[in-house]
């Protein structure tokens, strides 16, 4: 167990929608990054925040939108949702920016 | 922009024998690079990182990675590899002119063959 936890495990939802994946980062951890994993691109990233603030951003579409509150929790929104956007979507933390990333176990996102 | 290769989709060892799952990267500044563990249905796990130092860093599970810079290689190693071994592994890099971004490589599969 890593220490970081994300909700939903699994989400099924149609085209079109919209969904929120949460992500609580290990205890004192500052930095949360979220990924994209699908069978056909592999891990890809997507952003990632420090302390509130965004600090780089990855192959992120313009339909989906991250944010990290003030207890460091994050939240990605995923809009307009299309059936490619099906996927593993892993958050990870780490405490400062150059160290190694604990991932969460992922949730898997089915659209229909 | 920084890149990472895994040149193998899949790698088959035999228990008992030295395991190396290859890994190079291109990036503009100097690299910081991981290796990183994933077993099905699970997040990925942190083996081992390069950021500075010893180009020989020794990790979880018995896992040592080389940091050859000429060679822009960072290959994993084990000296005796277990089948609980088996999973799908990912190198990953870091440019330190880039900012935070991070790429992963493709994943290389590893079977530890009883």
């Amino acid at each position: 167990d890593s220490g970081v936890t994300q909700t939903p495990k699994h989400l099924i939802t149609a085209t079109g929608q919209r969904v929120t994946l949460r992500c609580s980062p290990r205890s004192g951890d500052l930095s949360v990054y979220w990924y994209q994993q699908s069978l056909d691109q592999g891990l890809q990233f997507l952003i990632q925040y420090y302390n509130g603030e965004e600090r780089a951003k990855g192959n992120i579409l313009e339909r989906f939108s991250a944010q990290q509150f003030p207890d460091l929790h994050s939240e990605l929104n995923l809009s307009s949702l299309e059936l490619g956007d099906s996927a593993l979507y892993f958050c990870a933390s780490s405490p400062q920016q150059d160290y190694e990333q604990y991932f969460g176990p992922g949730t898997r996102l089915t659209v229909t | 922009a920084q890149s990472v290769a895994q040149p193998e989709d899949q790698v088959n060892v035999a228990e008992g024998n030295p395991l190396t799952v290859k890994c190079t990267y291109s990036v503009s500044g100097n690299p910081y690079l991981f290796w990183y563990v994933q077993y099905p249905n699970r997040g990925l796990q942190f083996l081992l990182k390069y950021i500075t130092g010893d180009n020989l860093v020794k990790g979880s599970y018995g896992f040592e990675a080389e940091f050859n810079k000429s060679q822009t290689s960072f290959h994993l190693k084990k000296p005796s590899a277990l089948v609980s071994d088996s999973a799908l592994y990912f190198c990953a890099v870091r440019d330190d002119n880039y900012g935070q971004n991070f790429v992963f490589g493709p994943g290389t599969r590893l079977s530890v063959l009883p």
